[in-house]
Order: structure tokens, then C-alpha cells, then sequence
């Protein structure tokens, strides 16, 4: 079983649709939850963090995590083609300082 | 102002040279590390440092060996390269601390394209 598991996609969503972006993990240590996005050809770019069960909203960004379930999610809201790329989800274990990522999700915005 | 830099940004050498990829931080993190991600877009953790101490050190093959001149700084070096080292890889930063919570949120630097003939 992975660490960090996400559907590689694509995901494909219209413009000013909401996009949803899914995650699982299997550690249940884990402490601590990410969401990169990357661009092709560019470095992760942080986006998102969540460390307590419930929703974390950022502007059109909306990390949800369910600890119970092993579960974290990213929604984005109105969804824009300049939000086309990779989403990486990420954990880290309390007291480690390793993060460990999935494959990550291709999204594609269609205009 | 770039907060995590890397150079050089490609790297293109022979099978069986050493190289060293160089990595810099301003942002007054603690922590370091170093990904590699593969041609499958994999990110894969290959080592961080922590006040000149390893903390982590995944099981990537002995010919990589970071080295920490100082807080700011964590060198890849590669000895005797293979056509498997292709990838690209990147540096990281972040502020661990002692609190015992370890929130831990890394910014990575642009990568480095290495690419063994």
C-alpha cells in the first residue's frame, strides 16, 4: 500500500466549475497535510496546509480533512485555466521532519 | 529575493563523472532537504538536514552525499553517476523548531534537470 495515495487523473473541469482534488494516506500518525501544485517544468508550489479535522478555506482553495477516514481533500472554487496543473498531496508524521508525497493529479482546466 | 536557489538549473555530464548541485535558502530555516522526481513525476525524499545533523536518510545509493557548510546551504553531491540519475532535482527549506509540533511546511527551490549520457 502507498503512503500517500492520489487518482493521477486527468481530471478535466470547465471553467468556473469547482474542481476536487482527493487524497489517502495510511499512516495514522500522520500530523500534518499539504497540497502542492506544480506547473510543468516549475518547483511545488505550497498552496495549501491543514493539520486539524474540518475545512481550511484560502480564497478559492478549500483543504478538508477527515482523520478518521484517512481522508484529505482540495477544492477549487471557479476554477480558472491558469489552474491547470499538477496538485500534489503531502503528509508528514509528527516528530519527522520527512514529508512524504503522492504521484499527484493532473487537472485541466477547460476554457 | 529568491527564497530557496538552486544552481546549476540544467545539468547534462557522462556516465561515471562526479558532480555537485548546490542549494542556497534566505528564508532562516532550519531544516533543509533534497527530492528527486523521476520521469514519472514521482517526488521522492532523499535526505534533509537539521543543524548540520542528518535526520533523514532515505535508501538512496552511497555515491549521493549532501553536505551543510552552514544553515543556509545543503550541497548534493554525486559520485560516479549512472543513466538512472536522470531527474530532476529539488531543494527544500523549511522551519522545524523544537516545539514538538512539527508543522513542517517546506518551499522547494526551481530544481536542478540533471541528464546523464
Amino acid at each position: 500500500q502507498k503512503e500517500v495515495e492520489q487518482n493521477s487523473g486527468p481530471l478535466s473541469v470547465p471553467e468556473g466549475a469547482i474542481a476536487s482534488l482527493n487524497c489517502t494516506y495510511s499512516d495514522r500518525g500522520s500530523q500534518s497535510f499539504f497540497w502542492y501544485r506544480q506547473y510543468s517544468g516549475k518547483s511545488p508550489e505550497l498552496i495549501m496546509s491543514i493539520y486539524s479535522n474540518g475545512d481550511k478555506e484560502d480564497g478559492r482553495f478549500t483543504a478538508q480533512l477527515n482523520k478518521a477516514s484517512q481522508y484529505v481533500s482540495l477544492l477549487i472554487r471557479d476554477s480558472q485555466p491558469s489552474d491547470s496543473a499538477t496538485y500534489l498531496c503531502a503528509v508528514t508524521l509528527v516528530g519527522k521532519g520527512d514529508m512524504r508525497f503522492g504521484a499527484g493529479t493532473r487537472l485541466t482546466v477547460k476554457p | 529575493d529568491t527564497a530557496v536557489s538552486q544552481t546549476p538549473k540544467y545539468l547534462v555530464t557522462q556516465m561515471g563523472n562526479d558532480k555537485s548541485i548546490k542549494c542556497e535558502q534566505n528564508l532562516g530555516h532550519d531544516t533543509m532537504y533534497w527530492y528527486k522526481q523521476d520521469s514519472k513525476k514521482f517526488l521522492k525524499i532523499m535526505f534533509s538536514y537539521n543543524n548540520k545533523e542528518l535526520i533523514i536518510n532515505e535508501t538512496v545509493p552511497n555515491r549521493f552525499s549532501p553536505k551543510s557548510p552552514d544553515k543556509a546551504h545543503l550541497n548534493l553531491h554525486i559520485n560516479s553517476l549512472e543513466l538512472g540519475d536522470s531527474a530532476v532535482y529539488f531543494c527544500a527549506s523549511s522551519q522545524v523548531g523544537t516545539s514538538g509540533k512539527f508543522y513542517n511546511e517546506q518551499f522547494f527551490g526551481p530544481g536542478t534537470r540533471l541528464t546523464v549520457l
